[in-house]
């Protein structure tokens, strides 16, 4: 079985200062990891993925997760946000060894203040 | 610049009429997804098709929903008949699907409204 939990329904940061979007993770083997992004009547966005190697991943818009196997976590992290950030974001997974596609957490509206 | 194209954008209607739903996936792409959105249950997979075929359609319930490719440029979703609780936003996404680390690409998305 594969599961994903956003714990944060919400997050509020002001613009400029750092900003996490948490997302854990379950599957029996090993994951695909992803973070999509939906802007208002928009559908889903790719941001980035982790599928092997280094555990800091970088993607679009200057967002980066770092995967940590240990806690089973993905989460989405960026340096410096922006009022444009501001938005529904989607963790995703998908076990490595199932023919299952992927399973998506039940989102974070990130609200970036001015 | 490709992109997965859906249509309508917004549809609404009577109760116990039939709807269809048609995307175009991206040139390419062997693998098309459904999704449907709502508030209560997030993004939820209705059916999956690789090289046109169906693999997958668990989450769709079988009795009013079916999903189709005539052809590698089209799929459809149809409901019949419709009913209130069908009301969410479908998406349909595709992708090439080489391994199981490929991103999907969304559509726009299809609003329903059934009244």
């Amino acid at each position: 079985a594969q599961s994903v939990a956003q714990p944060e329904d919400q997050v509020k940061v002001a613009e400029g200062n750092p900003l996490t979007v948490k997302c854990t993770y379950s599957v029996s083997g090993n994951p695909y990891l992803f973070w999509y992004v939906q802007y208002p009547n928009r559908g889903l966005q790719f941001l980035l993925k982790y599928i092997t190697g280094d555990n800091l991943v970088k993607g679009s818009y200057g967002f980066e997760a770092e995967f940590n196997k240990s806690q089973t976590s993905f989460h989405l992290k960026k340096p410096s946000a922006l009022v444009s950030d501001s938005a529904l974001y989607f963790c995703a997974v998908r076990d490595r060894g199932s023919a299952r596609q992927l399973t998506f957490g039940s989102g974070t509206q990130l609200t970036v203040l001015p | 610049d490709a992109r997965v194209t859906q249509t309508p954008r917004h549809k609404v209607t009577e109760m116990g009429q039939e709807v269809t739903m048609r995307c175009q996936p991206i040139l390419g792409h062997n693998t098309v997804f459904w999704y449907r959105q709502t508030m209560m249950q997030g993004l939820e997979l209705l059916a999956y098709f690789r090289n046109r075929a169906p693999l997958d359609d668990s989450g769709m319930p079988k009795d009013r929903f079916s999903a189709e490719m005539p052809d590698a440029t089209l799929a459809t979703l149809k409901i019949q008949p419709s009913e209130p609780r069908d009301s969410a936003v479908y998406f349909c996404a595709s992708g090439l699907q080489t391994g199981g680390g490929t991103e999907a690409f969304f559509g726009q998305g299809t609003r329903l409204t059934v009244v």
